[in-house]
């Protein structure tokens, strides 16, 4: 793959805990993003993060990236039933490329 | 604002047939883009644009086809479908190489 992978490949966990994922990626970038899918549905956007920034906020998410090492995170704090789903995130400009994702299933 | 609309959700073909599935944005966006999903796994970029008249070629683009006549429009030509086509394709659109914008899908059958 010319993205990298996320990690870990599946997640298990209780709702009301934390969930994180982790993304590595191989070229330089303008910005990564982090995309929800739902099974059987279209990618969603959740959120944005750019390459001179190191962290970004989004009600429950929170995204850090750490351009040196080629890696970004993913925390959902909090978590709920709802947020079981596919996580991938996408680097690119032109061309965007996704990792195989991170499958969390939260458990009520 | 319907957003990406992708026709049809579902698609059985015969080996060596052909067909185009249809992807549309009512949103003005420049860049469009074709992914195949294979179960289990990530997207896999299979060619884009950047405008109208402007196409070009993703990680998997043999065996598809694309054009790009107008901004709105992005078909996807499958031209001798083969089993290994056997994918759930997204079409995707975005402003400005940003955030991305998808479809619902095709699910598409080569037998």
């Amino acid at each position: 793959s010319q993205q990298g992978e996320e990690d870990p490949q599946a997640l298990s966990i209780q709702e009301g805990e934390n969930a994180t994922m982790n993304c590595s990626y191989k070229t330089s970038i303008n910005n990564l993003q982090w995309y929800r899918q739902n099974s059987g549905r279209g990618l969603v956007h959740l959120i944005l993060i750019r390459s001179n920034e190191r962290e970004k906020h989004s009600g429950r998410l929170r995204v850090t990236l750490d351009t040196s090492k080629k890696s970004s995170s993913l925390l959902i704090t909090a978590s709920r039933a709802a947020d079981t789903a596919s996580y991938f995130c996408a680097t690119g400009l032109n061309k965007f490329y996704f990792g195989s994702g991170t499958k969390l299933n939260v458990k009520p | 604002n319907a957003g990406v609309t992708q026709t049809p959700k579902f698609q059985v073909l015969k080996t060596g047939q052909s067909m185009t599935l249809q992807c549309a944005q009512d949103m003005n966006h420049e860049y469009m883009s074709w992914y195949r999903q294979d179960p289990g796994m990530g997207l896999r970029l299979i060619h884009y644009s950047v405008g109208a008249g402007i196409t070009d070629q993703g990680e998997v683009p043999n065996g598809y086809n694309v054009s790009r006549s107008t901004t709105e429009d992005f078909p996807l030509r499958l031209l001798s479908a083969a089993p290994s086509q056997t994918s759930v394709y997204f079409c995707a659109s975005s402003y400005a190489g940003e955030k991305l914008f998808f479809g619902s899908g095709t699910q598409l059958s080569v037998l």
